[in-house]
């Protein structure tokens, strides 16, 4: 079975500058989605980025890029420029793909994100 | 705004007591998910619709229950409250199978 482990309960970063976040997972498909997840104190999930494991390039939202390392099962999050907003619960998602006859998705347990003014 | 809407906001209710929980997915979505998230805590997976069918089932308590109806809105059924059931449940949804998930607002339950 697919698992995903976020290290990290809890990271500080000072505002405007870089953080990065770890996410690990185990499974033996081939081909599957990674995401990460967004959970401000509104507990609103909003999704942040979404990566492909057949693309090798790493996907990148504005300040937001991921290090995708796929024979290392790593799938980290790089917040650059930090700001107050960013202030959040993030999560790390694993998604099978639908040939594999499994649905679900699969999250990590968090990491609590505090940016410091 | 992510387009899925859940519906109510909040509910507080008593031990014993049997609540309906309410969501309707982004237009063109036909995969509904549901999650529960209990004080700082992950998120668990419960259970997953597709076009009106049950496709994948998690952690699902058996006083939980859920459908989804031909209009692809979806209820979530939890009876037999206890105390620990106090949670925030998000309902989710996708245009299919491998869709990226969306996430409602959460309906936050308090059961005293």
């Amino acid at each position: 079975a697919q698992t995903v482990t976020q290290s990290q309960p809890e990271m500080s970063v000072q505002e405007a500058e870089t953080v990065t976040l770890s996410c690990t997972y185990d499974t033996s498909e081939s081909d599957y989605y990674l995401f990460w997840y967004k959970q401000p104190p509104s507990r609103q999930m909003i999704l942040v980025i979404r990566q492909e494991a057949y693309k090798q390039q790493n996907a990148t939202e504005n300040r937001f890029s991921v290090n995708f390392q796929k024979a290392a099962k790593s799938f980290s999050l790089k917040i650059s420029d930090s700001q107050l907003g960013d202030a959040a619960m993030y999560f790390c998602a694993y998604r099978s793909l639908p040939s594999s006859g499994t649905y679900k998705y699969i999250f990590g347990t968090g990491t609590r994100l505090k940016v410091l003014a | 705004d992510s387009g899925v809407t859940q519906t109510p906001k909040h509910l507080i209710t008593a031990t014993g007591q049997r609540v309906t929980l309410r969501c309707s997915p982004r237009s063109g979505d036909l995969s509904v998910y549901w999650y529960q998230q209990s004080l700082d805590q992950g998120l668990q997976f419960l259970i997953q619709y597709y076009n009106g069918e049950e496709r994948a089932k998690g952690n699902i308590l058996e006083r939980f229950s859920a459908q989804q109806f031909p209009d692809l809105h979806s209820e979530l059924n939890l009876s037999s409250l206890e105390l620990g059931d106090s949670a925030l449940y998000f309902c989710a949804s996708s245009v299919d199978l491998a869709g990226t998930l969306h996430f409602g607002p959460g309906t936050r339950l308090t059961v005293t």
